[in-house]
């Protein structure tokens, strides 16, 4: 079974300056993928970033990075330059390539960012 | 349409009512999961397709839960004499193949409140 824990219910930044927000993970299998995925108040789930875990570099997509240190099983975002519309709840997923694979996460961080 | 299209988008049902709550996956897409996420949580998986077999419906948290897709395309999801503890947005999300890769595409989730 798989499990990721976010410690951390919400963080709060200021407009412009980065933010990291937590994930750590749990899985006995080798082969697995990690994903981000943002939540708006508006309830949908938008898809931000994903990290393999035999990708050697960590990955990014514009503002957004993974810092990825398999050793330790986390994983976490990190926010360049936040926007008061990064305002959302982040959620942290992990899916394995065994057999067939569904998506697990975490209970998610709410991110505030104020003017 | 491109996305992953879920009806309705808001029900609201009298305890005991039956619902179905149904998902239009993206053309083409293999994988289909259905997500339960109760209010301030993460989502929790319920049930998992591939094409129009059911892999997985260890999630599913009683047997008035029960999921289809007949023909390896739309879904549906349908709860039985429903309870107060049924109230949650039910998410649907659909990825192009199996592993651990591959990108899932989320709807904009049924909120379902049972009164």
């Amino acid at each position: 079974a798989q499990k990721i824990t976010q410690t951390q219910p919400g963080m709060f930044v200021q407009e412009k300056e980065a933010v990291t927000l937590d994930c750590t993970y749990d899985t006995s299998d080798q082969s697995y993928g990690l994903f981000w995925y943002k939540q708006p108040s508006s309830g949908e789930m938008i898809f931000l970033i994903y990290q393999g875990s035999y990708d050697e570099q960590n990955a990014t997509e514009g503002r957004y990075s993974l810092n990825f240190q398999k050793a330790r099983k986390s994983a976490n975002l990190v926010i360049s330059a936040s926007q008061l519309g990064d305002s959302a709840m982040y959620f942290c997923a992990m899916r394995v390539n065994s057999g067939y694979s569904t998506l697990t996460f975490g209970k998610g961080t709410m991110l505030l960012v104020s003017p | 349409g491109a996305g992953v299209s879920q009806s309705p988008r808001y029900k609201v049902a009298k305890r005991g009512q039956d619902v179905a709550l149904r998902c239009d996956p993206i053309s083409g897409h293999v994988s289909l999961f259905w997500y339960q996420q109760a209010l301030g949580q993460g989502p929790e998986f319920l049930t998992y397709f591939q094409n129009e077999a059911q892999l997985d419906k260890s999630g599913l948290p009683s047997d008035r839960f029960f999921a289809e897709r007949p023909e390896g395309s739309v879904s549906t999801l349908k709860i039985q004499r429903t309870q107060q503890e049924d109230s949650a947005v039910y998410l649907c999300a659909s990825s192009l193949a199996r592993i651990a890769n591959t990108e899932a595409f989320f709807g904009q989730g049924t909120r379902l409140t049972v009164v």
